[in-house]
């Protein structure tokens, strides 16, 4: 059973370009959080969904950020027209359906490290 | 919403000695307080967790006490080591309108001199 798989690792892209970050839940998991640390900080909760549901993105910025869980496929965390200061690294969890996360451990992916130039 | 303090932000011990990390939080409704370890450039790990229902939980070196009324809890490592050495984060789950938020502290760097 392999673990929450984020992709890509790192990621670089100049100021103005479009980024999208993937993430994988493990098997089986069909919530998924994504959160944001910049450097020398604590992550911060960005969205929390479920398939092909936003169930809250009180944590995402109103603009240039969007995220999606379809039925098929990975989550998509999609920053455009990226800036410096977006840079960081994004991470995303995976709970099981029907449980509180506090039932059970939300597992991390790897993250994907963003670059803006 | 939720908000957790998180102090010290960072730490040194002599390998042995013990280390405690205390956060607060500020919804009373919270009920699920994990901890992660994360080392440089890799994933938080949860290392260990309380719910609201218990004042006290321990795993081997590894300690966690939880004051609800004082919406304080705290992280002690006995004996520690070396390899202890990362950045901790506490976190506090917030409940609300059908979502479920992690709210996590900003971290503290423990470092363990041989």
């Amino acid at each position: 059973n392999a673990g929450v798989m984020q992709n890509p690792r790192h990621l670089v892209r100049r100021r103005g370009q479009e980024a999208r970050l993937r993430c994988s839940p493990m098997k089986g998991h069909s919530h998924v959080y994504w959160y944001r640390q910049l450097p020398e900080e604590g992550l911060k909760f960005m969205v929390y969904l479920q398939k092909e549901n936003i169930i809250d993105e009180s944590g995402m910025p109103k603009e240039r950020f969007s995220a999606e869980f379809p039925k098929e496929g990975p989550s998509i965390l999609r920053i455009q027209q990226v800036v410096r200061g977006d840079s960081a690294a994004y991470f995303c969890a995976s709970s099981p359906p029907g449980m509180l996360i506090s039932d059970t451990e939300a597992f991390f992916g790897q993250g994907t490290r963003l670059t803006v130039v | 919403g939720e908000n957790v303090e998180q102090h010290p932000s960072t730490l040194s011990v002599q390998e042995g000695d013990s280390a405690v990390i205390k956060c607060t939080y500020s919804d009373s409704a919270s009920n699920y307080f994990p901890w992660y370890k994360q080392e440089l450039g890799k994933r938080p790990q949860l290392i260990i967790d309380i719910r609201s229902n218990v004042g006290e939980k321990k795993d081997q070196r590894i300690a966690v006490t939880l004051n609800k009324t004082a919406k304080h809890f705290s992280l002690h490592i006995t004996e520690t080591q070396p390899e202890d050495s990362a950045v901790y984060f506490c976190a506090a789950l917030y409940s609300g309108a059908g979502s479920y938020q992690l709210t996590f502290g900003k971290g503290t760097k423990l470092s363990v001199i041989p």
